[in-house]
This record gives structure tokens, C-alpha cells and sequence, in this order.
């Protein structure tokens, strides 16, 4: 069965510290893949995705992933965080095989940004 | 756009009462997506559907769950007796997702539910 599996539960920085949550899936085929931002109350936000091409994907508010198709890694970075990224990150995957775009969700990584 | 629209925002009922959360999905999305959110077990897909037919409900917890989605623009998920685990935030979401194509999905403001 697919899975996601996001490494870090709960990560603090202060401000202008850099960022890199790991996000490991298990799918040998074809994937597509997400990362989403849920802000404090409020809904997921897709905040970058991966389809096909540059491995490196560049998202809103300077976050970037990379995938490594070698790792099967989609590892979410950012270079200098802010307050405002104080949030709850989630990887997801879409395997190509699944009907109607089924994603699967890691467990989400709670960031806490220091000011 | 208005997005996906999910309600009621809250719901608190009774153990044994019906609990009934409603969604509309966005226009011409034809795939819908019900999960629910809890601290415990994170993000659960609890079913979805393409085209208003139910694809995988492997994630409905017990029969106590029941999901119906009779036309493309509104889907029901109901809980029927409700339990206190149960509590949790059930959010709503559309995608124009075809076939394996992985569009991003689209999430409602979500229905926190307290059952007590």
C-alpha cells in the first residue's frame, strides 16, 4: 500500500532560520506530489506540487521542494523562515494508477517560528 | 470561485444523536474527497468519489458512517449514532482530478464536530 511518511512531528526555529521537512513515499511508479500548509484554523492550501520536469519545484511564500526520484524524497525547504510560517506542513501523494486523483496524506509536521 | 463550501462550520451533539455535515464542491470538479482530522491519527481520507460514484470507502471507520453524493454539486457525510471519538474537524475537498492526473485539491473550511 501507498504511504508518506513525514520524519519530523513538530519542528521550532526562530526567524530567518532555514528550513527542510523530509517527506519519504512508497510508491515505485509514477507519482505526483503535493505539499500543503494549513494555517492555525483555517483549511490545506496547496503550497507547491511536482508533476514532471525540473526535479526542483519552487512554490508560494519562497518555499521550494526538490524530488529525488532515487529516495523517493520530496523534502520541503525554505531558506529564511518567518512568524507567519508558524503552521502545520503536509506532504501528499497521487499515484498515477489511482482513479480520480487520490492523494495520501504524511502526518504533518507542526512548525513553530520563534520571533 | 467560491471554493468549497462546507457546513455547518460546528457541530456539538449528543452521543446517539445523527449528525449530518454537508459539502458543495466546487463547480465542475468531478472528483469530491471527505477526510477527517484529529490530533491522534492526523489527516484520514475516509472515502471519495469521481463522477458522484463512490471509488474507495476503505476509510469509513464503521457502519456507523455513511456517505451519499447525489448529484455533482453536494455531498452528505452522516454519522449515525455518533460517539465521542468521533469528535474531530471533517473537511471537504474537490479536484478536477481525472485518472490518475493529480490535480491539487481544493479544501473547505472544514466542520468541527464535539460529540459529548
Amino acid at each position: 500500500a501507498q504511504s508518506v511518511s513525514q520524519h519530523n512531528h513538530h519542528v521550532i526555529l526562530s526567524e530567518a532560520a532555514s528550513l527542510e521537512l523530509g517527506c519519504n513515499y512508497s510508491y515505485g511508479g509514477t507519482v505526483n506530489l503535493f505539499w500543503y500548509v494549513q494555517y492555525p484554523g483555517q483549511h490545506l492550501q496547496l503550497l507547491l506540487k511536482y508533476f514532471s520536469g525540473d526535479p526542483l519545484v519552487k512554490g508560494i511564500k519562497g518555499f521550494e521542494a526538490e524530488f529525488i526520484k532515487s529516495k523517493f524524497s520530496f523534502n520541503l525547504r525554505k531558506p529564511s523562515v518567518q512568524w507567519s510560517d508558524t503552521a502545520e506542513y503536509f506532504c501528499a501523494v497521487n499515484a498515477h494508477l489511482n482513479q480520480g486523483g487520490k492523494l495520501i496524506f504524511g502526518q504533518g509536521t507542526e512548525l513553530s517560528v520563534k520571533p | 470561485d467560491a471554493g468549497v463550501i462546507q457546513s455547518p462550520r460546528h457541530e456539538v451533539t449528543e452521543m446517539g444523536q445523527e449528525v449530518t455535515l454537508r459539502c458543495k464542491p466546487i463547480s465542475g470538479h468531478n472528483s469530491l474527497f471527505w477526510y477527517r482530522q484529529t490530533m491522534m491519527r492526523g489527516l484520514e481520507l475516509l472515502i471519495y468519489f469521481n463522477n458522484n460514484v463512490p471509488i474507495d470507502d476503505s476509510g469509513m471507520p464503521e457502519d456507523r458512517f455513511s456517505a451519499k453524493m447525489p448529484n455533482a454539486s453536494f455531498s452528505t457525510l452522516k454519522i449515525q449514532p455518533s460517539e465521542p471519538r468521533d469528535s474531530a474537524v471533517y473537511f471537504c475537498a474537490s479536484s478536477s482530478g481525472g485518472q490518475g492526473n493529480g490535480s491539487p485539491l481544493h479544501f473547505g473550511n472544514g466542520t468541527r464536530l464535539t460529540v459529548t
